[in-house]
């Protein structure tokens, strides 16, 4: 079935470095593809998002590119903060019997140390 | 704009018992929702999609007669656990999307724990 595979698991990072988070997707028929922060006991949030039709999109800190040829798509953060320390999700649409839904891969925790 | 309060937040309910899950779009119009949930240090797992007026489409695996989901607005989805137990406990998660627009946006979340 459809799947969405995430890497790394956990990531430790100084605050000031940058951290990569990478996904691979199995359909190449997704054409969007959304990150979520989840912080302890709360439901996720919305970061970034991309289009199949773009290669890369920004916003401030926060960059997301995408190699549809590849099938994968990575999370960039640059100049890290301790309030970035969260889970963060990458995500595919699929088709399913009731339409689209959304699949996620299995999280990264991310630790940013001051 | 784009709100989803879920409530309750957090439930306790004895073994046997039913517990009903709130997902509410606060500040649009919601033609589709989405049920997840979330073991701990786990990822979201699909559970069912319902398009607002139709029966939901359960994911394989998921018994649609235990989980009871209802989507008779554009604004509220309910999820019912029937009959609990200890094994369903688990963070239950909505997410609405409004119209063909992709993004999904997502309740807080409700912990259930079934004693």
């Amino acid at each position: 079935g459809e799947n969405v595979e995430q890497h790394p698991s956990t990531l430790s990072v100084q605050e000031g470095d940058s951290a990569v988070i990478k996904c691979t997707y199995s359909d190449s028929a997704s054409n969007y593809f959304p990150w979520y922060k989840q912080e302890l006991g709360k439901g996720p949030q919305l970061i970034i998002d991309i289009r199949s039709n773009v290669g890369e999109k920004k916003d401030q800190r926060i960059a997301v590119t995408l190699n549809k040829t590849a099938k994968h798509f990575s999370l960039h953060i640059t100049e890290t903060q301790p309030e970035d320390s969260a889970v963060y999700f990458c995500a595919a649409f699929f088709l399913n019997q009731a339409g689209t839904a959304l699949i996620f891969g299995k999280g990264t925790t991310l630790s940013v140390s001051s | 704009g784009a709100v989803v309060s879920q409530h309750p937040s957090r439930v306790i309910c004895k073994s046997g018992t039913s517990v009903k899950i709130e997902c509410r779009s606060l500040d649009f119009q919601a033609t589709t929702m989405f049920w997840y949930r979330q073991f701990p240090k786990q990822s979201l797992m699909l559970m069912a999609t319902s398009n607002e007026g139709s029966k939901a489409t359960y994911e394989q695996g998921v018994e649609k007669d235990k989980f009871l989901i209802n989507h008779a607005s554009l604004t509220l989805s309910t999820l019912t656990v029937t009959s609990a137990h200890p094994e369903d406990s688990s963070f239950y998660i909505c997410s609405a999307r409004r119209g063909g627009n992709e993004k999904l946006f997502f309740g807080s979340g409700t912990q259930l724990s079934v004693l």
